[in-house]
């Protein structure tokens, strides 16, 4: 069983409007959580990283908002655009490095 | 500046036969790290180093061996290559550690079948 749960696996969204993804973890001791973005046939790039004491963080239009109580994690986009299409990868860092990987949430925004 | 680099961008493989997949970076980072990517499944870690001179396993490093004799590349061998390592293989790499908030800066990936 993933110890990095995303949701949904697929999403396909209008282009200009907002959407969340969902990332559910159940690993410990947490030290930090990223979202990535992979455009198809490319390597993942980083969007943000949080650490325990942060609850948000944003970058652009993507706003990443986390609840370490309850392990649980969101990535906002608002205002989608054609070039937001692609898989967007919860991360969790643990305290003795590693590092679980969701499988991903595919976006496609349509015109 | 160029990142990191994964030469083959593409590779096909006969079952037995061997290769080597190369990472460069050139932003003088001590981490590097080889990952598989399967459909359905997040990146799992294969192999990754500390330093030059380092290296160590991961989630699943069972078929593959790395070196890392220069800090800024890591080499990722197949000794004799198996179906089931059929996969695309990224490599990244970092100033420090994951448990840090520190950036991990990944390549554009080499998709590998064996067939």
């Amino acid at each position: 069983k993933n110890q990095v749960e995303q949701s949904p696996q697929s999403l396909i969204i209008l282009e200009g409007k907002n959407c969340t993804l969902q990332c559910n973890y159940t690993v410990s001791p947490f030290s930090n959580l990223r979202w990535y973005k992979q455009d198809t046939g490319r390597g993942p790039v980083s969007l943000t990283i949080m650490t325990f004491s942060e609850n948000t963080k944003s970058n652009g239009r993507y706003t990443a908002t986390l609840d370490a109580d309850t392990k649980q994690s969101s990535l906002h986009i608002t205002a989608s655009q054609l070039s937001d299409s692609a898989s967007y990868i919860c991360v969790v860092s643990l305290n003795n490095n590693d590092m679980r990987f969701g499988a991903g949430t595919r976006l496609t925004v349509k015109p | 500046n160029a990142g990191v680099t994964q030469t083959p961008k593409f590779r096909v493989l006969k079952t037995g036969q061997s290769m080597t997949l190369l990472c460069a970076q050139d932003m003088n980072h001590e981490y590097m790290y080889w990952y598989r990517q399967d459909p359905g499944m997040g990146l799992r870690l294969i192999h990754y180093s500390v330093g030059e001179g380092t290296t160590a396993k991961g989630e699943v490093p069972d078929g593959y061996n790395v070196s890392r004799l220069k800090k800024q590349n890591f080499l990722l061998g197949l000794e004799s290559a198996a179906p089931s390592q059929t996969s695309v293989y990224f490599c990244a790499s970092s100033y420090e550690r994951p448990r840090g908030p520190y950036e991990q800066y990944f390549g554009p990936g080499t998709r590998l079948t064996v067939t």
